[in-house]
């Protein structure tokens, strides 16, 4: 199996704030890297697919990049609305999903 | 717009199997590249993939539980059923069923772009 390393596990950010979580993989996965976001009793939401295509509909604050093993979710200006637990899924082949990444507001 | 429900028995004795309905509109499982999975997610901890079942009726299974798991496809119901043998108390967890990115990934994985709002499923007894 591909695991997935997030980091960092929690973090703690004002509005405003430039926020940037990282998701490594074990072995080179070819950009197929999604990013989600959880909000507290809901299902994931689809934000990033193809490691940086942002899905339709995703305000322009968040973005995406990476390649190879490395990659990483970048909210330029963190708002309320982003309260929630972030997750990278890769899918080269079975899919894995990272352990999250929790955002919170100071 | 896409929609997808599930439905299933919330409590499962340990040795039963589950089985989960996911009920979808918006999309249909007859047309090429199209693509739902099953996601499960133990409280407080993260997602794990255990299924696809395609257009084609290919089906892609998570190895660590493949021996245990069937998918099925009703297409006329615009339905898809999840089957899980020998439930444990480590299954526990919230089930999802979605759609998946049609042609994003290779046939073992994909990018999941629309979700059901998850079905809780506690194994006890």
């Amino acid at each position: 199996d591909i695991q997935m390393t997030q980091s960092p596990s929690t973090l703690s950010a004002s509005v405003g704030d430039r926020v940037t979580i990282i998701c490594r993989a074990s072995q080179i996965i070819n950009n197929w890297l999604a990013w989600y976001q959880q909000k507290p009793g809901k299902a994931p939401k689809l934000l990033v697919y193809k490691a940086s295509t942002l899905e339709g509909g995703v305000p322009s604050r968040f973005s995406a990049s990476g390649s190879d093993t490395e990659f990483t979710l970048t909210i330029s200006s963190l708002q309320p609305d982003d309260l929630a637990t972030y997750y990278c899924q890769q899918y080269n082949g079975h899919s894995t999903f990272g352990e999250g990444t929790k955002v919170e507001i100071k | 717009q896409i929609t997808l429900t599930e439905s299933g028995p919330t409590l499962v004795n340990p040795t039963q199997t589950l089985t989960l309905t996911c009920t979808f509109s918006g999309f249909s499982l007859s047309t090429s590249g199209v693509g739902v999975g099953w996601i499960r997610q133990p409280p407080g901890k993260t997602l794990e993939w255990l299924a696809f079942i395609y257009w084609d009726d290919d089906k892609r299974y998570n190895p660590s539980l493949k021996a245990r798991l069937t998918v099925t496809k009703d297409v006329s119901k615009n339905q898809v059923v999840l089957t899980m043998t020998n439930m444990d108390p480590v299954d526990t967890a919230t089930y999802y069923c979605a759609h998946r990115v049609p042609y994003d990934g290779n046939w073992d994985g994909g990018s999941l772009d629309y979700w059901g709002q998850g079905t809780l499923v506690t194994v006890s007894s």
